[in-house]
């Protein structure tokens, strides 16, 4: 499976400023993907990163707010922007697993726990 | 929409077996997913089962399926205390993860 290096893994950020959350994964891989875990949720798709293109962004993200880039094929930033209180949650970064052994799903990076105060 | 539903927490003793219970809305889904969340870690796969099966093994791990009644349960025999965790369903009906839906999460609590 991927291995994925996220960070930072934690921090605490004060209002209106911006965080941006970085994924390293040891493999090239075509498509990342970005999720929000708030507080006592599950989580929550922000967008996909496809190198080489915009990021896809689900209904109630858009890209002001979380900048996200995709330089090459195994890195992979999303920036919270312009933060309030009501952006404390726990970011994670996603790449599809290998399908080796039959094995298929998605590896996630280890999540940044933001606090915004 | 679509949603998965959960109970939020568990308790068992260790070396009882553990039953997480998830039930989902979307008749359309193909892929149905056990991950696993550490504290302080990203969540992991346990397994999968494809919606025309009904059931999977793989070690302390059983997975059933009910697609009838959208009922998706992960059975872990002889709990452990590395147990602990929380653990999510989740579905999808596409290959490429942006119909990726999961459910709120069940805390296990694992007791000596």
């Amino acid at each position: 499976s991927a291995v994925i290096s996220q960070k930072p893994s934690r921090d605490i950020c004060q209002r209106g400023t911006s965080l941006t959350i970085q994924c390293q994964v040891d493999s090239q891989v075509t498509m990342m993907f970005w999720y929000r875990q708030q507080p006592g949720q599950s989580l929550t798709l922000i967008a996909t990163a496809n190198q080489g293109s915009e990021a896809t962004y689900e209904s109630g993200f858009v890209i002001d707010k979380f900048p996200i880039s995709r330089p090459n094929l195994t890195f992979s930033t999303l920036t919270v922007s312009n933060m309030s209180p009501e952006d404390s949650s726990i970011y994670l970064c996603s790449v599809e697993d290998n399908h080796a052994a039959g094995r298929y799903g998605y590896t996630f990076g280890s999540g940044t726990r933001l606090t915004v105060v | 929409g679509e949603d998965v539903e959960q109970s939020l927490f568990l308790s068992v003793r260790e070396g009882d077996s553990s039953v997480i219970n998830c039930t989902y809305t979307d008749s359309s889904s193909t892929y149905l997913y056990w991950y696993k969340q550490e504290p302080g870690a990203g969540l992991q796969l346990l397994t999968y089962i494809f919606s025309n099966m009904d059931m999977k093994q793989d070690q302390r791990l059983t997975v059933l399926l009910n697609k009838k009644d959208k009922h998706l349960s992960l059975r872990i025999a002889d709990t452990q205390t590395g147990d602990s965790a929380i653990y999510f369903c989740a579905e999808t009906w596409d290959n490429y993860g942006q119909n990726f839906v999961f459910g709120p999460g069940t805390r296990l609590s694992v007791l000596p």
